[in-house]
């Protein structure tokens, strides 16, 4: 069955660390997110792309980066991580940006602490 | 910026009761959509109502869409323990979601 998996479920990180966080996906989708769920914030988005080749900031990148060189992963770097980024992290893909209606699909997240 | 806020915070009920969650947005949208998200999972996606929707079902679920006063509400009928969870409602517009804070559902036994 097509799916979406992170990696790792769990991490334990220290400031000023690059830590990377990987999300794949075997369902051929274009669209391509990434979310982080705070206590008392919800869902805010960080980064997403389109396609190969694609990539937008969100609601909440500073400190985020993402590159997209195929169509099924879009890892997010911390570039030098800071405790403020202690959180959890969703990857989600959608199948088309043409297509009106589209619904996510979620992977299980990523805990990551910084330390 | 939060598009959907979602009220109440938190919702106890007695198993077999509904269960009502309300959600109001600010801005036009393209579609609304609700997921549930289980304790340590990711969001699944539950239903989506267009914007020239006023109600859609499906299976338990019941949403309705008031585009004159920016909300929507999702109804859970017959609520069972397996329910408790958390329940976010989503704006779509242009191809992005944008997320409330979410809603707690507890269903008692």
């Amino acid at each position: 069955d097509a799916e979406i998996t992170q990696s790792p479920r769990h991490k334990i990180t220290e400031t000023g660390r690059q830590v990377t966080l990987a999300c794949h996906q075997t369902w051929n989708h274009n669209n391509m997110f990434w979310y982080r769920q705070d206590l008392g914030h919800g869902l805010r988005l960080i980064h997403y792309s389109y396609g190969v080749h694609d990539t937008n900031k969100g609601e909440v990148s500073d400190g985020y980066s993402v590159s997209r060189s195929n169509t099924e992963d879009l890892p997010l770097t911390l570039e030098s991580a800071a405790s403020s980024q202690t959180s959890v992290y969703f990857c989600a893909s959608s199948e088309s940006l043409t297509g009106s209606d589209e619904k996510l699909f979620f992977g299980s997240g990523t805990q990551l602490s910084v330390l | 910026s939060q598009q959907g806020e979602e009220d109440p915070q938190a919702l106890s009920i007695q198993e077999g009761e509904n269960a009502t969650m309300n959600c109001s947005y600010k801005t036009s949208i393209n579609n609304l959509q609700w997921y549930r998200q289980n304790s340590g999972r990711g969001l699944v996606h539950l239903i989506l109502i267009r914007s020239n929707e006023r109600e859609k079902h499906s299976g338990r679920l019941r949403v309705t869409l008031d585009t004159s006063k920016k909300s929507s509400s999702l109804l859970i009928t017959a609520s069972r323990a397996a329910d408790t969870a958390s329940y976010f409602c989503a704006t779509d517009k242009r191809n992005k979601l944008t997320f409330g804070k979410g809603i707690t559902l507890s269903v008692r036994p």
